[in-house]
C-alpha cells in the first residue's frame, strides 16, 4: 500500500479562508518535507520538519512522529496560494536514502 | 538556498535515439537524485547518487542509467529513449540521508 497518503485531494477555498492539509505516513519517519508545485512548475520547499511545529508567514506546519503525521496550515489564504501541495517523507537505511511522495493535494483560492 | 540547475528545460527526442538530461549543483552536497514526475504516480525515484563516483538504482530504474563525474554533475541517460518516457524529469540534491532536499526547475522531455 501507499506509504504516504495526503488529504484531502483537492480543496476551494474563499481568499481568506484557512485550510489544513493532512499527510499522513504507514513507516518510520526520518525526515519529512513540505513542497508547494504551480502547474508545470518545479518544486518549491516550504518546510523540512521532521518533528514539532515550523512556522513561515502565514504557513505553520506539525510533525508528530508517534502519530505518523504531518499537516500544513495556510491562515488567510491568498489566490497566489493556489497550486499543488506535496509532503515527502524521508526513508534512509544503511542501503539506500530516498524520499517518498503523496499524491497531493490540489488548492484552488478564488477571489 | 541551494541551487540545483537543470538542463536543457525541454527536449523532444525521437524513438530509439539517446537523451542525456544534465544537472548541476554548486552547494557541495553529497547526495543527489532523479525523479520523474507523472499524472496518476507522482514523483518516483530513478538513480541516486551518494557521490562522485557512485550512482545506485532507485525504484524505477529500468531503461535509465545515471552518472556522477563530478560532485557537482549527475546526468541521466536515455540509450533508447521510448514514447512511455515521456514525462518531467527532476534533479535534486542534498547534504546527506535524512537532510533538506532541494529540487531543480524540471527537465519536460518527448518521446515522438
Amino acid at each position: 500500500g501507499q506509504q504516504v497518503q495526503q488529504s484531502p485531494a483537492s480543496l476551494v477555498l474563499q481568499e481568506g479562508e484557512n485550510a489544513e492539509l493532512q499527510c499522513n505516513f504507514s513507516t518510520s519517519l526520518n525526515s519529512m518535507q513540505w513542497f508547494y508545485q504551480r502547474p508545470g512548475g518545479s518544486l518549491v520547499s516550504l518546510f523540512y520538519n521532521p518533528s514539532g511545529t515550523k512556522h513561515s508567514g502565514r504557513l505553520t506546519s506539525t510533525t508528530v512522529i508517534k502519530e505518523r503525521r504531518s499537516s500544513l496550515h495556510i491562515s488567510s489564504s491568498q489566490t497566489t496560494d493556489s497550486g499543488t501541495y506535496l509532503c515527502a517523507l524521508g526513508i534512509a537505511s544503511s542501503s539506500f536514502s530516498k524520499l517518498v511522495f503523496g499524491q497531493g493535494t490540489s488548492l484552488s483560492v478564488v477571489p | 538556498e541551494a541551487a540545483v540547475t537543470q538542463s536543457p528545460r525541454n527536449k523532444v527526442a525521437v524513438t530509439g535515439g539517446k537523451v542525456t538530461l544534465s544537472c548541476n549543483q554548486t552547494n557541495n552536497h553529497n547526495n543527489m537524485y532523479w525523479y520523474r514526475q507523472d499524472t496518476g504516480h507522482g514523483l518516483r525515484l530513478i538513480h541516486y547518487s551518494y557521490g562522485a563516483g557512485s550512482t545506485e538504482k532507485g525504484d524505477i530504474p529500468d531503461g535509465y542509467k545515471a552518472s556522477r563525474p563530478s560532485q557537482e554533475n549527475f546526468s541521466l541517460i536515455l540509450e533508447l529513449a521510448t514514447p512511455s518516457q515521456t514525462s518531467v524529469y527532476f534533479c535534486a540534491s542534498g547534504e546527506g540521508d535524512n537532510t533538506e532536499v532541494f529540487f531543480g526547475k524540471g527537465t519536460r522531455l518527448t518521446v515522438v
